[in-house]
């Protein structure tokens, strides 16, 4: 089955650590642009973080960079997102989504996971 | 960065409307817009790309149009299903934002 699952969430403590991963399975992982988008409760979709399909390209928004990092494992079909320093503010349902194939950056998310909740308290 | 302003951000409709929601790009991105449904504590789904092409599986009472800075998403004659929220979101340049969303529920 073609799909992304997302897991690492939990409640973490302000300026602690976490990691999650996004589990690929059933479609070409290593030829996709791969995308976090975070939810906050209540809240509308935010974009968080992108990779490249080789991993060669990263981009981060302005409100997370220096503290989260993206990187893509294309053998393990696994991506991860490394957050550090959280705040309050981090709070929310961080999704995985499936973007642009190749060189295209910038197709619309097609796939996207459950999520896995963080909760920074 | 780019805004998008959605609107309404709430809307009451009866099944067999007409629905229409608007997103506006605060600058020109050609037709690089994406409508995505999203119900409560789900994922959201790719209804519309390219501000008018239907994703493969999406009922064809959804459509979208548009292009530079206004878009709007249609559905025909909502269904009991449609009702969720919609955002649209800009691909044609980082960062890749969202509208606020709308909520469309029942009348």
């Amino acid at each position: 089955q073609v799909q992304l699952v997302e897991s690492g969430g939990g409640v973490v403590q302000p300026g602690r650590s976490l990691r999650l991963s996004c589990a690929a399975s059933a479609f070409n992982f290593d030829t996709y642009t791969i995308h976090w988008v975070r939810q906050a409760p209540g809240q509308g979709l935010q974009w968080v973080a992108t990779v490249s399909y080789d991993g060669s390209q990263k981009r981060y928004t302005d409100s997370v960079k220096g503290r989260f990092s993206i990187s893509r494992d294309n053998f393990r079909r696994t991506l991860y997102l490394q957050l550090s320093s959280l705040g309050i503010e981090d709070t929310a349902l961080y999704f995985c989504a499936r973007g642009g194939q190749g060189r295209n950056s910038r197709g619309p998310l097609d796939l996207w996971g459950p999520g896995t909740m963080v909760t920074v308290s | 960065d780019i805004q998008l302003t959605q609107s309404p951000p709430f809307l009451s409709a009866s099944v067999g409307d007409r629905v229409t929601i608007t997103c506006r790009a605060s600058q020109h991105i050609s037709s690089s817009l994406a409508w995505y449904q999203q119900k409560p504590g789900k994922a959201p789904k790719l209804l519309i790309y390219d501000a008018s092409t239907l994703q493969s599986g999406v009922p064809s009472r959804f459509s979208g149009s548009g292009s530079g800075t206004e878009f709007t998403l249609t559905i025909s004659s909502l269904q009991p299903e449609d009702f969720a929220s919609y955002s649209c979101q800009q691909l044609n340049t980082y960062p890749p934002t969202f509208g606020g969303g709308t909520k469309v529920d029942i009348k």
